[in-house]
C-alpha cells in the first residue's frame, strides 16, 4: 500500500523558532509538494519538487524553503515562526508521469 | 492563470438524500480534473477524476462529468450515507505547463445526518 508518511501530527513551538516539517514517500515518486490547509481556502502550495535537489516556488512561498536532498524526503522549513503560519501542512507525492497525487495525514502547526 | 470554484459549505443532508456539489474552473488549455475527498482526520485521497472533455470518473457512488463547455465538473451522489461526511475538494492539473502542480477549490463539508 502506498504510503506518505509525516513527522508530526501536530506541533506547537513559539514565535521565532526555526521549524522543520518532515515527509517521507515509499512510492520512489519523483515530484513532492508541500501544501498548506486553512478554513475557506483550500490547498494552497507552498512549494514543489520535480526531482533531487530540485526546487520551485508555489504559490505562496514567503517565510518557507524546503530541501530535498533524497528522493523519498521532502523537508519544509519556517525560518522564523510566526503566528500568521499557523496551520495544517500537508505533503503529497506523485509520479512523474502519473495524475494522482498521494497525500500525508498532515502537522497541524500551532505558533504561539 | 488556473482557478477552481465550489459551492461553499457546509451542505447539510440526510441519509440517502441526492448530492449534487458544483465546481466550476478557469485554465487555458486542456486540464484534467478531480475530485479529492478528506475524511476527519486524515489527509486527502482521490475520489475520482477525468482527463478529457465529456469523461465522466466514478468511484463509490460519486460521479462527475467533465464538461469543457461549461466548465463544470460538478459531484454527484444519488444516495449519499452518514459515512460520506468529510470535505470535497475539486482541483485541476496541467501537464503541459511549467506548474505541474494541482490547483485547488476552497472545499465543500458534507454532513449526512441519520
Amino acid at each position: 500500500d502506498v504510503k506518505v508518511t509525516q513527522s508530526s501530527r501536530y506541533l506547537v513551538k513559539r514565535t521565532g523558532e526555526k521549524v522543520f516539517l518532515e515527509c517521507v514517500q515509499d512510492m520512489d515518486h519523483e515530484n513532492m509538494f508541500w501544501y498548506r490547509q486553512d478554513p475557506g481556502l483550500g490547498l494552497r502550495l507552498i512549494y514543489f519538487s520535480y526531482d533531487v535537489k530540485m526546487k520551485e516556488k508555489g504559490d505562496i512561498p514567503e517565510g518557507y524553503s524546503v530541501s530535498r536532498e533524497k528522493k523519498e524526503r521532502f523537508s519544509l522549513i519556517l525560518e522564523s515562526a510566526s503566528t500568521n503560519q499557523t496551520s495544517m501542512y500537508l505533503c503529497a507525492s506523485r509520479a512523474r508521469t502519473g495524475l494522482t497525487e498521494y497525500f500525508g495525514p498532515g502537522t497541524r502547526l500551532t505558533v504561539t | 492563470g488556473n482557478s477552481v470554484t465550489q459551492m461553499e459549505g457546509p451542505v447539510t443532508l440526510s441519509e440517502e438524500a441526492f448530492l449534487t456539489i458544483n465546481c466550476t474552473y478557469t485554465a487555458t488549455g486542456y486540464p484534467s480534473l478531480f475530485w479529492y475527498v478528506q475524511y476527519p482526520g486524515e489527509g486527502l485521497q482521490l475520489l475520482l477524476k477525468a482527463t478529457k472533455a465529456d469523461d465522466k470518473g466514478s468511484n463509490k457512488g460519486f460521479e462527475a462529468t467533465y464538461r469543457k463547455e461549461t466548465t463544470s465538473f460538478h459531484l454527484e451522489k444519488g444516495s449519499v450515507q452518514v459515512s460520506d461526511s468529510a470535505v470535497y475538494f475539486c482541483a485541476l492539473l496541467r501537464m503541459d505547463t511549467g506548474r505541474r502542480a494541482l490547483t485547488f477549490g476552497s472545499g465543500t463539508r458534507l454532513q449526512v445526518q441519520p
